[in-house]
């Protein structure tokens, strides 16, 4: 298994283009979520979803989208990218709601110029 | 205020200390209580929970929750160089729906030195 996967591993974008974060799960869980992580903030999660076609917001999900239209996919889409979006991008998933054991992905390393 | 309150650290001990890490948190409806631990420049991963109070032990690891403080802790004993790492405290329960968000602390940079 390759477990939680994330590409790309580090983007520079400029302030208003938008792009997408992929994350891919094979271990068929359910549950997977988006945190971005920052100096001093600790996990701060984004958007999360408890199964295909079901997502909620997190505690940060402005200017971010996501959409789960298959167990194993949850992208996140900046929307217009800001430098308050500099920060490093984690995808976790979890077989089971409450997930106890989330599994993250290795990150994304954005930096918004 | 935030819901969980960590200090960052760092901290710095010898090879063998015993290293103990905290967290606080205010919402009395946490009932799952996670320990996550990340290396530099990768994701974090589980390293304990527990739920509700008491104590559990994992070899040099000991998870310890006293909910009447709102109060966890992380005590690794023997400590080791490779235990060198951002340590994270993660929260969840029927205060957050019951539907797995994990609240974390701001992690506590620990190094140990040989």
């Amino acid at each position: 298994n390759a477990g939680v996967t994330q590409t790309p591993k580090f983007q520079v974008l400029k302030t208003g283009q938008s792009m997408t974060l992929q994350c891919a799960q094979d271990m068929n869980h359910e549950y997977m979520s988006w945190y971005r992580q920052d100096p001093g903030m600790g996990l701060r999660l984004i958007h999360y979803s408890v199964g295909a076609g079901i997502t909620d917001q997190g505690e940060v999900p402005n200017g971010y989208n996501v959409s789960r239209s298959t167990t194993e996919d949850f992208p996140l889409r900046l929307l217009s990218a800001a430098p308050s979006q500099t920060s490093v991008y984690f995808c976790a998933s979890s077989y089971a709601i409450p997930g106890l054991e989330q599994f993250f992905g290795p990150g994304t390393r954005l930096t918004v110029l | 205020q935030k819901e969980v309150e960590q200090d960052p650290g760092p901290l710095s001990v010898p090879e063998g200390a015993i290293v103990s890490l905290n967290c606080t948190y205010s919402n009395s409806a946490f009932q799952y209580f996670m320990w996550y631990r990340q290396y530099s420049r990768k994701g974090p991963e589980l390293l304990m929970y527990t739920y509700s109070s008491g104590n559990k032990e994992d070899g040099r690891f000991t998870a310890q929750v006293d909910k009447s403080s709102k109060y966890i802790s992380l005590f690794i004993r023997d400590s080791q160089p490779s235990d060198s790492a951002t340590y994270l405290c993660a929260m969840s329960g029927e205060g957050s729906g019951n539907t797995g968000k994990l609240i974390f602390g701001q992690g506590t940079t620990l190094q140990v030195k040989p």
